[in-house]
């Protein structure tokens, strides 16, 4: 079976910290993702990658930066927390060509206090 | 960005009714996707539409996309409590790499 792992499902961080979610897909996909998700807001995207080391940001880049050293990790860095930032946050891969669809991991609910 | 459109937000039944939820846009979708999200999980693909007026079935699930290809809807026959979760309709394609997910409709089916 295909599987996107997020390293934690519950984190409780406080205000300034550095925070670090781990994403880590084993399809060999080229494309990931991170969104987070409100209640109300749906899915919103932070950033992607299309390949190792090569990011693009989403609607929503402002906090966060993302690395992609090897091709099935992508990491999420909140570099100084805030509680605005307190959310669900979901990791997902992607099949390309036809028939795309994206794998998401299950979640990681991210507490800033 | 697209600005896809779901209702109802909310909705609660009892074991056995039918129901239909929405996904609208102001622009054409170049494909659709609906997932599910189980409590606690990430959401999952159930379907994707291509064609305008295309009708696809899985099992009690029947997803509908509109002939103009702005619209979709989800009905579900005889719902059981296994479906309760939340309804997400995304659309990607003509994008780019992003997808852009929908506000979703949270089910809830009482037993």
């Amino acid at each position: 079976d295909v599987k996107v792992t997020q390293s934690s499902r519950y984190l409780v961080k406080r205000t300034g910290e550095k925070v670090f979610l781990e994403c880590v897909q084993d399809m060999d996909h080229e494309n990931m993702f991170w969104y987070r998700q409100d209640p109300g807001l749906g899915l919103r995207l932070i950033y992607f990658s299309y390949d190792v080391k090569m990011k693009e940001k989403g609607d929503i880049p402002e906090g966060y930066s993302v690395s992609r050293e090897k091709k099935e990790r992508f990491s999420l860095i909140l570099e100084s927390a805030s509680t605005n930032q307190t959310s669900m946050y979901l990791c997902a891969s992607r099949t390309t060509g036809l028939g795309e669809k994206l794998f998401f991991g299950s979640g990681t609910q991210l507490s800033v206090l | 960005t697209q600005l896809l459109e779901q209702s109802p937000q909310f909705l609660s039944i009892q074991e056995g009714e039918n129901l239909t939820v929405y996904c609208n846009s102001s622009s054409v979708f170049s494909s659709l996707q609906w997932y599910r999200q189980e409590p606690g999980e990430g959401p999952v693909l159930l379907v994707t539409v291509v064609t305008g007026g295309e009708v696809k079935k899985l099992k009690r699930l029947t997803f509908q996309f509109g002939d103009a290809r702005k619209d979709s809807s989800l009905h579900i026959t005889a719902a059981q409590p296994g479906d309760t979760g939340l309804y997400l309709c995304a659309e990607g394609g003509n994008t780019g790499n992003q997808f852009y997910f929908g506000t979703g409709t949270s089910l809830t089916v009482i037993p």
